[in-house]
């Protein structure tokens, strides 16, 4: 399988400002990564494809402009939460897919919004 | 649409005992895959088995194998010889090849305790 890593593994902010969460595959390069949330006690709830070189694809109701999401390179994916607010708060989860279908997690990133 | 079903909420089984996950699915497709991965207190996703519905043989990793029932579209998750590290939230999910992205489409999770 492969190795993935996320940064920081927790973040506390204050309301209102800008959070960026970092997503490497450490092993292989990964064309496609995928971002998850996931509430207490829940599901993961798919956020947001990212494709290597090209803009991600969002799923429906997820805010583009609120959740950014950059691939710059084979092995980093960042999402970046403008302007969180207490609703904001959750586990973030990143995914890498290799050359098969099958998907390999990070940690994830505990995000508390003051 | 596509969709994933863990009936069971919550399960206990004792130590060194076997006990069985359920999942149901339900898909057009024809070529899919199957997945449980389990989460454990720490949150960190760990891929459990996989099963490629076009092969009729079920699927099996040390004390973990999947009844696979094409047909009836289940994809059940036995573990033998509980431990007491298996517990954990399990999850089933399932993708598909026609999509081109292989998004997974998870079930709601089934929360395991192993009791000493």
């Amino acid at each position: 399988g492969a190795v993935v890593s996320q940064h920081p593994s927790w973040v506390i902010c204050k309301s209102g400002t800008s959070v960026k969460i970092e997503c490497r595959s450490l092993d292989f390069q990964a064309t496609t990564m995928f971002w998850y949330r996931q509430f207490p006690k829940q599901s993961l709830m798919l956020m947001a494809t990212s494709n290597e070189g090209s803009k991600a694809t969002y799923e429906q109701g997820v805010e583009k402009d609120k959740f950014l999401i950059n691939h710059a390179s084979l092995t980093l994916s960042t999402l970046t939460v403008t302007s969180a607010h207490p609703e904001d708060s959750s586990f973030y989860i990143c995914s890498v897919r290799l050359l098969t279908d099958t998907q390999y997690f990070g940690p994830g990133t505990r995000l508390t919004v003051l | 649409a596509q969709t994933v079903t863990q009936s069971q909420p919550e399960m206990s089984v004792q130590e060194a005992e076997t006990v069985t996950l359920s999942c149901t699915y339900d898909t057009s497709e024809n070529n899919y895959y199957l997945f449980w991965y389990k989460q454990p207190p720490s949150r960190q996703m760990i891929l459990v088995i996989r099963q490629e519905a076009y092969k009729q043989q079920n699927a099996t990793e040390n004390r973990f194998s999947v009844n696979f029932q094409k047909a009836a579209k289940s994809f059940s998750l036995k573990i033998s010889d509980s431990q007491l590290g298996d517990t954990a939230m399990y999850f089933c999910a399932f993708t598909t090849t026609t999509s081109g992205t292989y998004k997974y489409i998870f079930g709601t999770g089934t929360r395991l305790k192993v009791l000493a």
